[in-house]
């Protein structure tokens, strides 16, 4: 299986808090992205980092791609009740560009 | 710039029966790509275009499934006859470089 998995499945946190969702894969990678589903709806890509970045922001997202444990973060910094959703991250390996994704983060920002 | 659309958002057929699923890309993108989630596990790959032509259908899971891109606009995927696995979140995406697609909102089929 080459799919990512996240860790946790579900998270639970006070508005304010920070969120911290975690997603490892199996094999080499052009780039890593990460998106975000709210309840009926569609994936809405939120960031994407490619395979030489080590670090990337974007608002209140910080992304971290540590390719040697084939692994990434995705930090949410001061959550809000609209953060609600389920996080997926997806990796595209060297050759093709398919998207392989992981079961996903549900998180739930209590207000 | 309107999104990716899908249509139905949400189909409920029998077992047996046919469904035919609906995606309208973003307008210039010449890929487009099917994925599906199965409740609770992850989402995973079906096929992408390129235009009209198939480039990867490595992740159809039978051939139940057919899939069609038509002068390389929408695409339509069928199932037929639909079984009681094939229930899910069917989501098309599409993208001008495949490095970043934008997904659909997805179609939801349950099969009874």
């Amino acid at each position: 299986s080459q799919q990512g998995e996240e860790d946790p499945q579900a998270l639970s946190i006070q508005e304010g808090e920070n969120a911290t969702m975690n997603c490892s894969y199996k094999t080499s990678i052009n780039n890593l992205q990460w998106y975000r589903q709210n309840s009926g709806r569609g994936l809405v890509h939120l960031i994407l980092i490619r395979s030489n970045e080590r670090e990337k922001h974007s608002g209140r997202l910080r992304v971290t791609l540590d390719t040697s444990k084939k692994s990434s973060s995705l930090l949410i910094t001061a959550s809000r009740a609209a953060d609600t959703a389920s996080y997926f991250c997806a990796t595209d390996q060297l050759t093709g560009n398919q998207f392989y994704f992981g079961t996903g983060t549900s998180l739930t920002v209590i207000p | 710039e309107a999104g990716v659309t899908q249509f139905p958002s949400h189909s409920v057929i029998e077992k047996g029966q046919t469904v035919t699923l609906r995606c309208d890309p973003i307008s210039g993108h010449d890929n487009l790509y099917w994925y599906r989630r199965v409740m609770g596990k992850e989402i995973k790959f079906l096929l992408h275009f390129v235009k009209e032509s198939k480039q990867d259908e490595s992740g159809m899971p039978n051939n139940r499934f057919l899939a069609e891109r038509t002068g390389g606009t929408y695409s339509t995927l069928k199932v037929q006859p639909a079984e009681l696995e094939d229930s899910g979140v069917y989501f098309c995406a599409s993208s001008r470089s495949g490095y970043e697609q934008f997904f659909g909102p997805g179609t939801r089929l349950t099969v009874l």
